[in-house]
C-alpha cells in the first residue's frame, strides 16, 4: 500500500510485560515520528529519526522507551515493563524533509491491564 | 509554556457560520506551520499548509504572524462535516527539526 502502515492496531498486554509496536512509513520518506495520544489530547511527541539515526528522543517519557529503525525504513517502538499509564494510541508518522507535512498511520491502542 | 498552545474550546457554531482559531508557538525559530484535522477515533490528516503570504483553500484561510508568533485558522461557511479537532502544528530545529503538535480545538457545527 501507498500509506503507513502501522501493527498491531491493537494490543492488549498485563502489567510488567513488554510490547513492540511496528511501523512501516511510506517509501522513500526520510523523516519517522512516533507520537503518542491519549483521550482529548494532541499526539505527544516521542522521538524523531532522520534515516536510520534518532535525530530527537527528547519525548520519550523514561528509559522503559525505546525506538529503533536499523535500515532507514521500518521503526519499532519498544516499551519495557509496562505501566497502566502507558495505555494510549501511538501514532507514527512519516515525511520527506522539514517543510513537507507528515503522514500519519492508523495507530496502535495499546491498553495496559 | 508549552511549545504549541491552542484554545481547546470547543467552539459549537450552527451551519453557515464563520469561526476562527488561533494558535501561538514559543520557539521563534520555527520553519514551517500547518493545520491538521482530526476524526473522532482517527488519524490526523493535514487539512493545509501555512504560507508566511497567507493561503486560502476553499471556504479555509490560514494565516500566519511571526512577529506575534502565531497562525490562525479562518472556515467559512461551516458545514456540518467540518465538526472535528483542529490541530496546530509547528515545525521547529533541534539540530535536526522536530514537529509539534497543539492540543487541538475541537468545533461543532450544528444544524
Amino acid at each position: 500500500g501507498a500509506g503507513v502502515s502501522q501493527t498491531p492496531s491493537n494490543k492488549v498486554t498485563e502489567k510488567g510485560k513488554y510490547v513492540e509496536l511496528r511501523c512501516d512509513p511510506i517509501s522513500g520518506h526520510t523523516a519517522l515520528y512516533w507520537y503518542r495520544q491519549s483521550l482529548g489530547q494532541g499526539p505527544e511527541f516521542l522521538i524523531y529519526f532522520q534515516g536510520t539515526g534518532a535525530a530527537d528522543d527528547s519525548g520519550l517519557p523514561n528509559d522503559r522507551f525505546f525506538a529503533v529503525r536499523p535500515e532507514g525504513s521500518v521503526s519499532t517502538l519498544k516499551i519495557q515493563r509496562t505501566e497502566r499509564g502507558d495505555s494510549a494510541v501511538y501514532l507514527c508518522a512519516s515525511g520527506q524533509g522539514l517543510n513537507s507535512p507528515l503522514h500519519f498511520g492508523n495507530g496502535t491502542r495499546l491498553t495496559v491491564t | 509554556r508549552k511549545e504549541v498552545e491552542q484554545d481547546p474550546g470547543p467552539f459549537n457554531v450552527p451551519e453557515g457560520a464563520t469561526v476562527a482559531f488561533n494558535c501561538t508557538y514559543s520557539n521563534s525559530a520555527s520553519q514551517s506551520f500547518f493545520w491538521y484535522r482530526q476524526d473522532c477515533r482517527k488519524e490526523p490528516k493535514l487539512l493545509m499548509s501555512v504560507y508566511s503570504s497567507g493561503n486560502e483553500d476553499g471556504r479555509f484561510t490560514a494565516q500566519l504572524n511571526r512577529a506575534s508568533q502565531y497562525i490562525s485558522l479562518l472556515i467559512r461557511d461551516s458545514k456540518l462535516s467540518d465538526s472535528a479537532t483542529y490541530l496546530c502544528v509547528v515545525n521547529f530545529p533541534t539540530g535536526g527539526f522536530k514537529t509539534i503538535f497543539g492540543a487541538g480545538t475541537r468545533l461543532f457545527v450544528k444544524a
